[in-house]
């Protein structure tokens, strides 16, 4: 059973970077795709991208330009940076696993099996 | 990018009812379709995917059909613990794309 856990500031100013971390538990890093996902009540659930353990990304075109996910296996977390955020970026941001054994590039037979509880970052000055 | 589109927006219904959600998308994604319940102030939680396989610890009262670009999730007799925020959710492709809930009331 894997158990993810989102840390990271609650606030972030206009125009700075966004960086959030997610901790993984019972899972083995090199069987799932390591995604971000957030939730706003403006755009409602917009994924965000994926990592996997080889390192290869996918991210939402509408974000790619200020987007960065990272993973580091020796710490068993990965990571999501978002720069120059304007208040549009104010959600609540969840890391989630999917199993990588169920997906063919960017095209996976199951969904969402796991999710960390989530955590709101607000881009107010 | 694929639009994921669900309706009812909001739903009222009672205790026993059968309650239908559709989600249409705009282009054919097979059946890369998943469902998902959300409680206020947690994570969506995974029912159904590829269209109509229940996952593991689900009720058998939820099930979901289709395929191409029509699709629906059935609750076959309502429980109180169903009342909730429901998505849909494409994996045929990235980006990744959510519908934009149907929210279950108690009528």
């Amino acid at each position: 059973q894997v158990q993810l856990q989102e840390s990271g500031p609650g606030l972030v100013k206009p125009s700075e970077t966004l960086s959030l971390t997610c901790s993984v538990s019972g899972g083995s890093i090199s069987t799932y795709y390591w995604t971000w996902i957030r939730q706003s009540p403006g755009k409602g659930l917009e994924w965000i991208g994926y990592i996997y353990y080889s390192g290869s990304t996918n991210y939402n075109p509408s974000l790619k330009s200020r987007v960065t996910i990272s993973l580091d296996t020796s710490k068993n977390h990965f990571s999501l940076k978002l720069g120059s955020v304007t208040a549009a970026d104010t959600a609540v941001y969840y890391c989630a696993a999917v199993l990588a054994g169920y997906c063919s590039g960017g095209a996976c037979y199951r969904g969402i099996d796991y999710w960390g509880q989530g955590t709101l970052v607000t881009v107010s000055s | 990018d694929i639009q994921m589109t669900q309706s009812p927006s909001s739903l009222s219904a009672s205790v026993g009812d059968r309650v239908t959600i559709t989600c249409r998308a705009s282009q054919r994604i097979s059946n890369y379709l998943n469902w998902y319940q959300q409680k206020p102030g947690t994570a969506p939680k995974v029912l159904i995917y590829t269209a109509s396989s229940l996952q593991s610890g689900v009720p058998s009262r939820f099930s979901g059909s289709g395929s191409g670009t029509d699709f629906t999730l059935t609750i076959s007799s309502l429980q109180p613990e169903d009342f909730a925020t429901y998505y849909c959710q494409q994996t045929y492709t990235t980006p990744w794309s959510f519908g934009q809930g149907t929210k279950l009331e108690i009528k």
